[in-house]
């Protein structure tokens, strides 16, 4: 069965600090994996990452796709109290396969 | 421009009863799809609809039903309510066919849905 298992579950750091998230995926058919950010209701769109696109960089907030093992990271630098919420990988394959999500509170 | 738009923003339900759940996508988008996520895990797949045709289902029962509109508009309904169908339902937009590959999808504020 199709699953996407993301590490850590939760992470507490201060700001300032550098974190990395990961994502690894076992799904037949690999299409496109996705990160998104979720603070309150609706997940917000991050990253898409696909076979073309294994490496994307918005501001402070960076991520890369590993093919060959199956896995992405989400990197973010210099964290601020904003940062915090749960950081929601996706993998698209027959259909959109979520994570559980990491669970990111950064203090001041 | 407007986002994806769902409503109610909340709603309370008692077992038995059905519900229906709306959602407008983005402009210029013509996939829709449905997600439930319940309280600590991550969203789970229950529908994508393209130009009025559904492209994909989740393991979801057929309690759970959805249809597309000719304005790309949807609706998810919900019959004989169970206790365990409490959850945030999101509705998502992009603008391609079949999956989402290659196509940014944006999610909707959600409806939070409660049985009791």
């Amino acid at each position: 069965e199709d699953k996407v298992v993301q590490s850590p579950l939760s992470l507490v750091v201060h700001e300032g600090d550098t974190v990395t998230l990961n994502c690894s995926y076992e799904v037949t058919n690999f299409r496109s994996l996705l990160w998104y950010k979720q603070e309150k209701k609706a997940p917000t769109f991050l990253f898409m990452l696909t076979s073309s696109g294994i490496e994307k960089k918005s501001g402070r907030l960076s991520s890369i796709l590993d093919k060959k093992e199956l896995s992405s990271i989400l990197n973010i630098t210099a964290t601020q109290t904003g940062d915090s919420a749960i950081y929601l990988c996706a993998v698209e394959a027959y259909d959109m396969r979520f994570g559980a999500g990491t669970r990111l509170t950064v203090k001041p | 421009d407007a986002g994806v738009t769902q409503s109610p923003t909340h709603l309370i339900k008692t077992r038995g009863q059905h519900v229906t759940l709306r959602c407008s996508p983005i402009s210029g988008h013509k996939s829709v799809s449905w997600y439930q996520q319940v309280l600590g895990q991550g969203p789970q797949f229950i529908f994508q609809y393209y130009e009025k045709e559904e492209r994909g289902r989740g393991n979801f029962p057929d309690r759970f039903s959805a249809r597309q509109f000719p304005n790309y508009s949807s609706e998810l309904n919900v019959n004989a309510l169970l206790l365990g169908d409490s959850a945030l339902y999101l509705c998502a937009s992009h603008s391609g066919a079949g999956g989402p590959a290659g196509y940014e999808q944006y999610f909707g504020p959600g409806t939070r849905l409660t049985v009791t």
